[in-house]
């Protein structure tokens, strides 16, 4: 089944605590994002990558790392997390995202973070 | 990208149609229009897209207005699966556009 699968689903730590939030897509897609979204601001870009490493700054990166050394996966890392960092965070995935035609971009379930 | 304007929530009786406006007035001549959806903080799902020409897919239909200005989203017999936030969103196709900008969308609730 074609997926794009983010671990953890859910994650409470403290702050200060480097984690990783790894995503993964089975669907040989060229490029691939991490969202985070809060209440009343939407989904936020914080980082994109259009190819194996290739990667670019989103709307909001400050406070976080990514890394692209397989064309499947797009771990996120957050190496000092603050409790700002508390949001529920989407990977998406699409076969690139440039050209016609269209290549909708495939999500996966979230990942919901806390940082006390 | 255009600007767009959403109600920010809307019901609809299951086994009709639901019909979600969008207001893109900005829209320039090579942005398409998307729509996603997203059930109870999963993660969103693509709809439909359509540049000028009205569109249907297994999961809806996209009426665009003459002037691009408007579009509404159609479900044609809506279910209780269907409750979700649509969003509608304005972007061009290719360059080096590389994200969606979802807004605060429409919250359908789907009732009895």
């Amino acid at each position: 089944e074609a997926q794009v699968t983010q671990n953890p689903r859910y994650l409470i730590t403290v702050t200060g605590k480097k984690l990783t939030v790894t995503c993964s897509q089975n669907m040989n897609h060229e490029y691939m994002s991490w969202y985070r979204q809060d209440p009343g601001l939407g989904l936020r870009q914080i980082y994109y990558s259009m190819n194996v490493e290739v990667t670019d700054k989103g709307d909001v990166p400050e406070g976080y790392k990514v890394s692209r050394k397989e064309k499947r996966n797009f771990p996120l890392i957050l190496e000092s997390p603050s409790p700002n960092q508390t949001s529920l965070y989407f990977c998406a995935s699409s076969l690139r995202m440039t050209g016609i035609p269209y290549q909708p971009q495939h999500f996966g379930d979230g990942t919901r973070l806390s940082i006390l | 990208d255009a600007k767009t304007t959403q109600p920010p929530s809307m019901d609809c009786a299951e086994g009709r149609a639901a019909n979600l406006p969008c207001n893109h007035s900005t829209i320039s001549g090579n942005e398409y229009v998307y729509w996603y959806r997203q059930i109870h903080s999963q993660g969103p799902q693509y709809i439909i897209h359509g540049l000028k020409n009205n569109e249907t897919n297994e999961m809806a239909s996209l009426i665009i207005t003459e002037d691009r200005k408007s579009s509404t989203l159609i479900l044609p017999h809506a279910t209780l699966r269907d409750t979700a936030v649509y969003y509608c969103i304005v972007r061009a196709l290719g360059g080096t556009a590389s994200k969606l900008t979802f807004g605060t969308g429409t919250r359908l609730q789907v009732t009895l």
